[in-house]
């Protein structure tokens, strides 16, 4: 079993809509949770982190359930901008940076 | 947010040379560098961890003297990709952590895209 596994897609959705992406991870020992956004031929940047009792920024909203080892993001009225790939990453209690396989995400018009 | 920068954006060079790629902190110090590996429509791969003033630590299966690097100052590591063949051209991505920031909580460079002919 992969470490971080996500769900590929592709996520085709119409602007505008509402759209989840989910994470899950295999070491229950894991500490710090990300999600990071990544265009096409660009490097990923840190979207948000992912705390146990949720956080929000804006349409962006993560959350945590560290019993089913699971993270998770929700888009709120997609944006055209919103296209890209979705990384979900988890950092292991000695650090050890792992990135998911990543969704992709298309906004249509 | 921390600044990384890495140089060159996009190489491309013949079978048999090397290519170097630096990769520098701009406005903090990084102890600690990581470079990736990217193939297209695939997530980043940590190839190794760059220490600076000690030698890198690889992962499995990555050839440490295939892929030199070289973290000579706490703003910049350098990865040479030696004897470069077709299969080595990808996507090359560093990361530091600046010291205040929490384990994950990355910063990326550009990137450096290599073709090798």
């Amino acid at each position: 079993r992969k470490e971080v596994e996500q769900d590929p897609g592709p996520f085709n959705v119409p602007e505008g809509a509402t759209v989840a992406f989910n994470c899950t991870y295999s070491n229950s020992a894991s500490q710090s949770f990300f999600w990071y956004r990544q265009d096409c031929r660009k490097e990923p940047k840190l979207l948000m982190s992912v705390y146990s009792s949720g956080n929000e920024d804006g349409r962006f909203t993560a959350q945590l359930n560290r019993a089913s080892q699971y993270i998770s993001l929700l888009i709120r009225d997609s944006k055209l901008s919103d296209s890209a790939t979705y990384l979900c990453v988890v950092t292991t209690s000695y650090d050890k940076v792992i990135f998911g396989p990543g969704t992709s995400l298309s906004v249509i018009p | 947010g921390a600044v990384v920068s890495q140089h060159p954006s996009r190489v491309i060079c013949k079978s048999g040379t090397s290519v170097k790629i630096e990769c520098r902190s701009l406005d903090f110090q990084a102890t600690t560098m990581f470079w990736y590996r990217q193939f297209p429509k695939k997530s980043l791969m940590l190839m190794a961890t760059s220490n600076e003033g000690s030698k890198a630590t690889y992962e499995q299966g990555v050839e440490k003297d295939k892929f030199l690097i070289n973290h000579a100052s706490l703003t910049l590591s350098t990865l040479t990709v030696t004897s470069a063949h077709p299969e080595d051209s990808s996507f090359y991505i560093c990361s530091a952590e600046p010291g205040t920031s929490e384990p994950g909580e990355l910063f990326f460079g550009e990137g450096s895209r290599l073709t090798v002919l």
